[in-house]
């Protein structure tokens, strides 16, 4: 099965500051590829998602790239802020497969 | 609007104890979720609904027993639960079978004593 693997697990930025979350997936029929946002005591949250027929794709301050030659994809953000602070986890999935392939989370903290 | 409750926000059980977990949507989604998390992992799947029929089960033990009883609607009912089953259970939703964007619930944090 996919297995996705999600790198640093830890990111401290300042305030104001980009940060940047990769991710590497080892199935290439994947196709799908969402990122979620899980506040502390909260649901992961949507925030952003790719499909394989791009490479790029922003939202305001959040953008994602998909390298699919490389099987890598990332999360930027700009300008980051202190309610940027979550974990945030990268997954991959292919259409029609109901099963989502989580990265293992990371933390990011932006300090004011 | 994309939005999954679930009820309630927090519960304690014993391990005799029955009880049961709902989770609703209203956005016309045909493939409903439940996910186990435990502390800093990421949700792990535990079964999905198709239809209003269960079409994946992720090898879960019987004492963790799905229903859905409409399209809207999805109960996850507990029995004899173990301490190490206490985790946040997130419900999500999709479109359908084939659709990938899931959309979750702010989820259910089940203590087991």
């Amino acid at each position: 099965g996919e297995n996705v693997e999600q790198h640093p697990s830890t990111l401290s930025v300042q305030e104001g500051d980009s940060a940047v979350i990769k991710c590497t997936y080892s199935d290439s029929a994947s196709n799908y590829f969402p990122w979620y946002k899980q506040e502390l005591g909260k649901g992961p949250q949507l925030i952003i998602d790719i499909r394989s027929n791009v490479g790029e794709k922003k939202d305001q301050r959040i953008a994602v790239t998909l390298n699919k030659t490389a099987k890598h994809f990332s999360l930027h953000i700009t300008e980051t802020q202190p309610e940027d602070s979550a974990v945030y986890f990268c997954a991959a999935s292919y259409y029609g497969n109901n099963r989502l392939a989580f990265g293992k989370g990371n933390q990011v903290v932006v300090i004011p | 609007d994309t939005e999954v409750t679930q009820t309630p926000k927090h519960l304690v059980m014993g391990m005799t104890n029955k009880k049961s977990l709902k989770c609703e949507q209203h956005m016309g989604h045909r493939a409903m979720y439940w996910y186990k998390q435990k502390a800093k992992k990421p949700p792990e799947l535990m079964f999905v609904y198709s239809y209003e029929k269960l079409s994946i089960n992720e090898s879960v033990p019987s004492r963790f027993s799905p229903e859905c009883p409409n399209s809207s609607l999805l109960n996850l009912h507990l029995h004899a639960l173990q301490p190490e089953d206490s985790a946040l259970y997130l419900c999500a939703s999709s479109q359908d079978v084939g659709t990938d964007t899931q959309y979750f619930g702010p989820g259910t944090r089940l203590t087991v004593l």
